[in-house]
């Protein structure tokens, strides 16, 4: 079945810090690929979306490219600040006949120190 | 102002009780979704619904029913709970079903005893 990795539950940086957060992904399908935020108290919201394969979407800093050839969409920001404090959520959507479901990856938690 | 309103942000019951989890949405979309969100475990989808159809389920036990009552309103009724079914429950909307754009609630933090 389809299925979303990410494997650091936790990432612990200092501002101005270089951010990757890993994400790997497997379907039979065509995919498109998301990068949800989940700040405290609140729902996801969206980052970032990219429907086609090898493109790059990028939003308030954050970059991920929808790499095919290795099954990825790593999300990068050059410069964390305390504000991007927060869950990053990989999600994938795959549409069959019928059947329109995200299926998210178990977050990674995102700390930054000041 | 949240577009998207679920109530109440937190819920104790006991074992054997029922619950209805309101869902309200004011972004005029015509789609709306449940996902619940256990301890420890990505979020998973439930159930979608379009223009107050459901259209998809991935929810096993029927102990767990959406209800339409509006067009903009999806609640989630759970009768005979579990203390597994301790979760946080998202509801969610977009403008068409099949859209790519999800736009998620608070969520209802739910504690079974």
């Amino acid at each position: 079945g389809d299925s979303v990795i990410q494997m650091q539950g936790q990432v612990t940086l200092s501002e101005n810090d270089f951010l990757f957060i890993n994400c790997t992904y497997s379907t039979t399908g065509y995919p498109t690929l998301f990068w949800y935020v989940q700040y405290s108290g609140e729902g996801p919201q969206l980052l970032l979306q990219v429907t086609t394969a090898n493109n790059k979407g990028s939003s308030r800093g954050f970059e991920a490219t929808y790499d095919k050839g290795t099954t990825s969409f790593h999300l990068q920001k050059t410069s964390v600040q305390e504000i991007d404090s927060a869950v990053y959520y990989c999600a994938m959507r795959v549409y069959t006949e019928g059947a329109d479901r995200l299926t998210f990856g178990k977050g990674t938690q995102l700390i930054i120190q000041p | 102002d949240p577009k998207i309103i679920q109530k109440p942000k937190y819920l104790v019951a006991v074992t054997g009780s029922e619950k209805i989890l309101i869902c309200e949405q004011y972004l005029g979309h015509n789609a709306m979704y449940w996902y619940r969100q256990s301890a420890k475990k990505p979020l998973e989808f439930m159930f979608s619904y379009s223009y107050q159809k459901l259209m998809d389920n991935q929810t096993a036990s029927s102990r767990f029913q959406p209800q339409s009552s509006k067009k903009n309103h999806l609640d989630l009724q759970i009768t005979a709970l579990k203390p597994d079914d301790s979760a946080t429950y998202f509801c969610a909307s977009s403008q068409e079903w099949s859209q790519n754009t999800l736009y998620f609630g608070a969520g209802t933090r739910l504690s079974v005893l």
